[in-house]
């Protein structure tokens, strides 16, 4: 079994700030991770992935997300955020190895201010 | 282009009607899913297609909803007799399947259907 809590449903940071979108999950087997970004009207873009390999990953458009294990947590952190980041933000748990059904969180909307 | 292709994009219906919703995946990934996104949460599973073996339906909420595969490609997403409940985003994704790493879902811009 498996679950992910997205801690935050909404997220507002100033434009230039920092931005961190919190996100726990459980899992029974070895995870992978993901992050995913939907703007309005759009489907989902992956944003990063952690599997089995380096703890720190890094993703596209300067966001990255650090696994820790202890702490069954795996967070979203970008250092600046831009306007154009304003959107909803999606962590994904799965089970290694298996190609199945993802188990999303209930997304944590990020406003942008100026 | 080279993404996940899902059409229509918008289609609104009466109660009662059948609706049918296309996904053409990315050339060359063998996985498939679809999953409905209600206005404000995040994505309900409902099935998913592996090359030839067996989908899983695991997700599909009632047999009113359907779902079928051409081999590698197209997928149809049907869902008959359609009630307002059934208003939603569906989406659709493919991916590659690894045996160990999970290769992660590339989605479409998803169907928004309205029943009125």
């Amino acid at each position: 079994a498996q679950s992910v809590t997205q801690l935050d449903s909404h997220v507002s940071v100033s434009e230039g700030t920092p931005v961190l979108l919190r996100c726990n999950y459980s899992s029974s087997y070895s995870p992978s991770l993901f992050w995913y970004v939907q703007h309005p009207n759009k489907g989902l873009q992956l944003l990063l992935k952690y599997t089995s390999a380096a703890t720190l990953v890094k993703g596209i458009n300067g966001f990255e997300a650090e696994f820790k294990k202890s702490e069954t947590s795996f967070h979203l952190t970008k250092p600046s955020a831009h306007m154009s980041d304003a959107a909803e933000y999606f962590c994904v748990v799965t089970r290694r190895g298996s190609a199945r059904q993802l188990t999303f969180g209930s997304g944590t909307q990020l406003t942008v201010l100026p | 282009g080279a993404g996940v292709s899902q059409s229509p994009s918008n289609k609104v219906t009466e109660k009662g009607k059948d609706v049918e919703l296309r996904c053409d995946p990315i050339s060359g990934h063998t996985a498939l899913y679809w999953y409905r996104q209600r206005l404000g949460q995040g994505l309900e599973f409902l099935i998913y297609f592996q090359g030839n073996s067996a989908p899983d339906k695991s997700g599909l909420p009632s047999d009113r909803f359907s779902a079928e595969r051409t081999g590698e490609s197209v997928s149809t997403l049907t869902i008959q007799r359609t009630q307002q409940e059934d208003s939603a985003v569906y989406l659709c994704a493919s991916s590659l399947v690894s045996g160990r790493d999970n290769q992660p879902q590339h989605f479409g811009d998803g169907t928004r259907l309205s029943i009125l």
